[in-house]
């Protein structure tokens, strides 16, 4: 199973649409979570942390289920600037930051 | 604005050649991390770097890499004989190792070994 999973897509949506996105987890000693946005060929910029307790940032809510050992992403309203590569990553250290991120959930979003 | 600077933002190195990528931190950062992301493929992790001394480092982080710190601000990743699979795109992040846990990357260095 590999440490972190993610379903690549692409995900195409019209505008104004709803979309989830999942990520899978091997380590359950994991730590701490993330969401990061890429765009083609630019560095990975964080988007959320993501809490035991969910948390929300306008359009985008983060889930964390440790029992299942997965992570979500929710975009409400979509627009056509969240068009981009969602990475997922987890970092299994407490003091350094090592993370391991998934391969990326491709979302297009049309008008 | 970026937390981190990287230079080159390109660069174009025969096979076999040595490379040094480079990292300005904005501010005064402990913390400071190197990971490539080959085209297509996954962020990866390639080594951790606190107090001037490696503190982590993965199995892609071999004999053929280096980094260091040597002007007290810069922080460098060196790529000895270069190989075409070590084109990727490289990038510097940072963590201030305050409450927050989180790293933020620079812009990276696309890096082609032809």
């Amino acid at each position: 199973r590999k440490e972190v999973e993610q379903d690549p897509g692409p995900f195409n949506v019209p505008e104004g649409a709803t979309v989830a996105f999942n990520c899978t987890y091997s380590n359950s000693a994991s730590q701490s979570f993330f969401w990061y946005r890429q765009d083609c060929r630019k560095e990975p910029k964080l988007l959320m942390s993501v809490y035991s307790s969910g948390n929300e940032d306008g359009r985008f809510t983060a889930q964390l289920n440790r029992a299942s050992q997965y992570i979500s992403l929710l975009i409400r309203d979509s627009k056509l600037s969240d068009s981009a590569t969602y990475l997922c990553a987890v970092n299994m250290n407490t003091g350094f930051q090592k993370l391991v991120f998934g391969t990326g959930t491709r979302l297009l979003v049309s008008p | 604005e970026p937390e981190v600077t990287q230079t080159p933002s390109h660069q174009v190195t025969q096979m076999g050649q040595e490379v040094i990528l480079r990292c300005v931190p904005i501010s005064n950062h402990l913390y400071f991390y190197w990971y490539r992301q080959i085209l297509g493929q996954k962020v990866e992790f390639l080594v951790s770097f606190y107090n001037n001394e490696i503190s982590e480092k993965s199995e892609i982080f071999d004999d053929q890499f280096s980094v260091e710190r040597p002007d007290g601000s810069n922080f460098t990743l060196k790529i000895r004989s270069t190989k075409l699979e070590d084109s990727a795109m490289y990038f510097c992040a940072r963590h201030r190792g305050d409450s927050g846990n989180t790293i933020y990357f620079g812009e990276g260095s696309w890096l082609t070994v032809v």
